[in-house]
């Protein structure tokens, strides 16, 4: 079956840096998608890696490794506006979007 | 500001009363998709649409249809609500079906 594994919850501290990793078994790969999802909000799309290696947008970067299944979301300078759930999602060979249950990021001051 | 809109907002609804989610993007994107996200669980897809016209039925379609009968709307129907369908419920669309989703606000349903 098509899997997508990440942590429940993480807690960090504002200004510093915060990895929330994500590892996948899917039928096929054409892409993984990381999402931001305030609490009672709509998902909004954060980054898209379809190559191994890095994509960085401002304080957030993306990192995938296709070889090993495994993607990351890097989140610097956190801010208490971050505290919110991070959804991780593979595109499988079908174009069908498989999803995470969400990382739940606590920011405390 | 485009985007894609949800109604209703939030519904309480009694077991086997018919409900019909509605959704409608202004983006004239081609794919839309109907999921629910339950709590512990991933965004599970219903039911998608990759152009006007046509439908397809996702990971969990059972008791649930759709149509789609232009670009821009995507309703999703309960034909006889059960308790176990209490969930939110999000319409999503994009350009092509195989990048960035845009995401309406949700529809909170409750079936007692």
């Amino acid at each position: 079956g098509q899997n997508i594994d990440q942590p429940t919850e993480m807690t960090a501290t504002e200004g510093a840096i915060v990895q929330i990793n994500c590892t996948y078994q899917t039928s096929g790969f054409n892409g993984l998608f990381w999402y931001q999802q305030h609490a009672g909000e709509a998902p909004t799309f954060l980054s898209y890696n379809v190559l191994d290696g890095l994509e960085e947008k401002g304080r957030f970067s993306s990192f995938l490794s296709r070889s090993k299944g495994y993607s990351y979301l890097l989140l610097k300078e956190l801010q208490m506006k971050d505290s919110a759930s991070y959804l991780c999602a593979v595109m499988d060979s079908n174009y069908q979007l498989i999803w995470g249950a969400g990382t739940k990021l606590i920011i405390k001051p | 500001i485009a985007g894609i809109t949800q109604a209703p907002t939030s519904q309480i609804l009694a077991a086997g009363r018919r409900m019909t989610l509605r959704c409608t993007q202004d983006m004239r994107h081609n794919a839309m998709y109907w999921y629910r996200q339950d709590l512990g669980l991933g965004l599970r897809l219903i039911h998608y649409s990759n152009t006007a016209g046509t439908t397809g039925k996702g990971e969990v379609p059972d008791g649930y249809s759709v149509s789609r009968a232009n670009t821009d709307d995507f309703p999703l129907t309960l034909a006889s609500a059960v308790p176990s369908q209490t969930s939110v419920y999000f319409c999503a669309s994009s350009d092509s079906g195989q990048g960035e989703l845009f995401f309406g606000e949700g529809s909170r349903l409750t079936v007692l």
